[in-house]
């Protein structure tokens, strides 16, 4: 199975901040991650695909880049409606697996 | 627009068999891409469970495999998940979801179900 090892685990930011949110994965998946964000008692939301790829209807303030096994998510300025945990997920093969999860919490 | 929407008990009892359905509306099934179940026990993190393509080929986590079916019915345009002898570790919110992936699409779970909490309680 491909491990992917997410970090930090939680993170403290404020409104406006730059925050970065790491992924990284023990073997290659080319650009097979998606990244998504989830609030409480709610589903996932697909945010970002095959590492780079904005989803429609989100945010330009959300972006993602790859470097090797070592995929990133961005956010250019914090909004309040941001403070959300975060989850990177692999797909170039089954099993599919997730990232332990990044919890943005207010500083 | 493409929806999704479990169906199930939320109890069932050790040792016996969780039975959870998903309703696609939106978009047929049978007109492609995979269809998966993914779990998150309570203060978790996201599990993927297995996937099934629209022609009914599964693919399932080596963790749960032992345990885990998944079947398709296009013409009521479901797809379903049972899992055997649950235990307690088995409590979660159950999700459903389309995996676009394939062909053009390339956007792996871009439409989830709102999930649905099974309990494995005596």
């Amino acid at each position: 199975d491909i491990q992917m090892t997410q970090s930090p685990s939680t993170l403290s930011a404020s409104v406006g901040d730059r925050v970065t949110i790491t992924c990284r994965a023990s073997q290659s998946i080319s650009s097979w991650l998606a990244w998504y964000q989830q609030k409480p008692g709610k589903a996932p939301k697909l945010l970002i695909y095959k590492a780079s790829n904005l989803e429609s209807g989100v945010p330009s303030r959300f972006s993602g880049s790859e470097s090797g096994t070592e995929f990133t998510l961005t956010i250019s300025s914090l909004q309040p409606d941001d403070f959300a945990t975060y989850y990177c997920q692999q797909y170039n093969s089954f099993p599919y697996t997730f990232g332990q999860g990044t919890k943005v919490e207010v500083k | 627009q493409v929806q999704l929407q479990e169906s199930g008990p939320g109890l069932v009892k050790p040792s016996e068999t969780l039975s959870l359905t998903c309703t696609v509306s939106g978009y047929s099934i049978s007109s492609g891409y995979y269809w998966g179940w993914i779990r998150q026990p309570p203060g978790k993190g996201l599990e993927w469970i297995g996937n099934i393509y629209h022609s009914g080929n599964t693919y399932y986590n080596p963790s749960l495999k032992s345990r885990v079916t998944i079947s398709v019915d296009t013409s009521k345009n479901q797809f379903s998940l049972k899992l055997s002898s649950v235990t307690a570790a088995d409590t979660a919110v159950y999700y459903c979801a389309r995996d676009c992936n394939g062909g053009s699409c390339y956007h792996n779970f871009d439409y989830w179900g709102q999930g649905i909490l099974v309990t494995v309680s005596s």
